[in-house]
């Protein structure tokens, strides 16, 4: 059974400071991971979808990676901003039951 | 292109009644899956629907369903409320379904009394 794990829960960061999130799943047979961010009481807005032959994907200041052989995927926002500030949670696309499974997402805050 | 819309909002409902939800896709888009959001559970896949047929399905009871019309919006509905059923309900859509950047809405904010 795939299991998405995202460490840590909640990161608290000055302005300004680069910073890695980290998703790491069970199961290497998936199709793709997505990363999501989430504002308080709204729904989620994708931020990067990797598929599972591509190591990285990149849009503006953050880049994803993907290492499948050991379950790892990394989130890096360069020069975070206030308005960063979110819970971001990854999902993976299972291959076969093509379900995705979220991780329990990090609550990241950025102070100014 | 206007966003997913998802109505109503909010909702407040007691123990044993039902309740229906409602998503309206991104134009042009033909899936749609609908998520359940706990603070306990986190993230849950419920089903996706395609061309008006459930194509997947997660691992939530019969009191829960869904449908899909021919212009790809959808609705879920819940049978015989518990509390548990508590939750932010979510529709994401995409165009064709598997694999593909999913369109979240805002949710359904749903209490169960």
């Amino acid at each position: 059974k795939q299991e998405v794990t995202q460490i840590p829960a909640a990161l608290s960061v000055p302005e300004g400071e680069n910073l890695v999130l980290n998703c790491s799943f069970t199961d290497s047979a998936i199709y793709n991971l997505q990363w999501f961010r989430q504002d308080p009481g709204k729904g989620l807005t994708s931020l990067l979808l990797i598929q599972s032959s591509q190591r990285e994907q990149t849009s503006g200041r953050l880049n994803a990676s993907l290492d499948k052989s050991s379950g790892r995927s990394t989130l890096y926002i360069a020069a975070s901003q206030p308005g960063d500030s979110a819970t971001y949670l990854c999902a993976v696309l299972n291959s076969g039951t093509y379900k995705y499974i979220f991780g329990t997402g990090t609550r990241l805050k950025v102070l100014a | 292109k206007a966003g997913v819309t998802q109505t109503p909002r909010y909702l407040i409902k007691t123990r044993g009644q039902q309740v229906t939800l409602s998503c309206s896709p991104i134009s042009g888009h033909r899936s749609v899956s609908w998520y359940q959001q706990t603070p306990g559970q986190g993230l849950q896949f419920l089903f996706e629907y395609f061309s008006e047929t459930q194509r997947n399905k997660g691992n939530f009871p019969g009191r829960f369903s869904g449908r899909q019309f021919s212009n790809s919006r959808s609705e879920m509905n819940v049978s015989t409320l518990e509390l548990g059923d508590s939750a932010l309900y979510l529709c994401a859509s995409s165009l064709e379904g598997t694999g593909e950047t999913q369109y979240f809405g805002p949710g359904t904010r749903l209490t169960v009394l």
